[in-house]
């Protein structure tokens, strides 16, 4: 089944502990994005990746690293989380990169304590 | 900031067309239109895109007016399923990135 997947789904931790979110597809999509969601509002782009070895900031990237060492994963790296990075994250994937179809994983509730 | 706007709310009955309208007056010549909805807070499903002319898939169609500063997703049967946000977006300019803004929370009523 083709699907993007990520690890954990949900996630409590405390200020400062670093901490990755992995993120896969079995597609092999060229491209890759990560988004961050707050209550009410759209998704906001954090990095995106229009290939191997090639990531880019989205909007709001302070506080995040990205690596892309292979097509199909795409981890989101918090090196020292704080409590505004709270929120439900998301990883997509498209074949066509932005402006193709993005496919998208069902999530990761973060929570910084 | 988000280069479209979208009504905040709207009910549809069950059954009934659901026409979801969507301004995007600033829009360039090259820019596409695309929908996607959020149903609770999974993650978000790809609807359908267009530049100038109408489009259809299987799950809706996409009206786009031909000054193309807005358009209208329609889905033509609406069920209860198909409660969610449903998300207007033109992409930047500079790196084709997807900008979203609120959407339109649509309820489907029986």
């Amino acid at each position: 089944e083709a699907q993007v997947t990520q690890n954990p789904r949900y996630l409590i931790t405390v200020t400062g502990k670093k901490l990755t979110v992995t993120c896969s597809q079995n597609m092999n999509h060229e491209y890759m994005s990560w988004y961050r969601q707050d209550p009410g509002l759209g998704l906001r782009q954090i990095y995106y990746s229009m290939n191997v070895e090639v990531t880019d900031k989205g909007d709001v990237p302070e506080g995040y690293k990205v690596s892309r060492k292979e097509k199909r994963n795409f981890p989101l790296i918090l090196e020292s989380p704080s409590p505004n990075q709270t929120s439900l994250y998301f990883c997509a994937s498209s074949f066509q990169g932005p402006r193709g179809e993005q496919f998208f994983g069902p999530g990761t509730r973060l929570t910084v304590l | 900031d988000a280069k479209t706007t979208q009504p905040t709310s709207m009910d549809c009955a069950e059954g009934r067309a659901a026409n979801l309208p969507c301004n995007h007056s600033t829009i360039s010549g090259n820019e596409y239109v695309y929908w996607y909805r959020q149903i609770h807070s999974q993650g978000p499903q790809y609807i359908i895109h267009g530049l100038k002319n109408n489009e259809t898939n299987e799950m809706a169609s996409l009206i786009i007016t031909e000054d193309r500063k807005s358009s209208t997703l329609i889905l033509p049967h609406a069920t209860l399923r198909d409660t969610a946000v449903y998300y207007c977006i033109v992409p930047m300019d500079s790196n084709y990135q997807l900008i979203w803004g609120a959407g339109t929370k649509l309820i489907i009523k029986p």
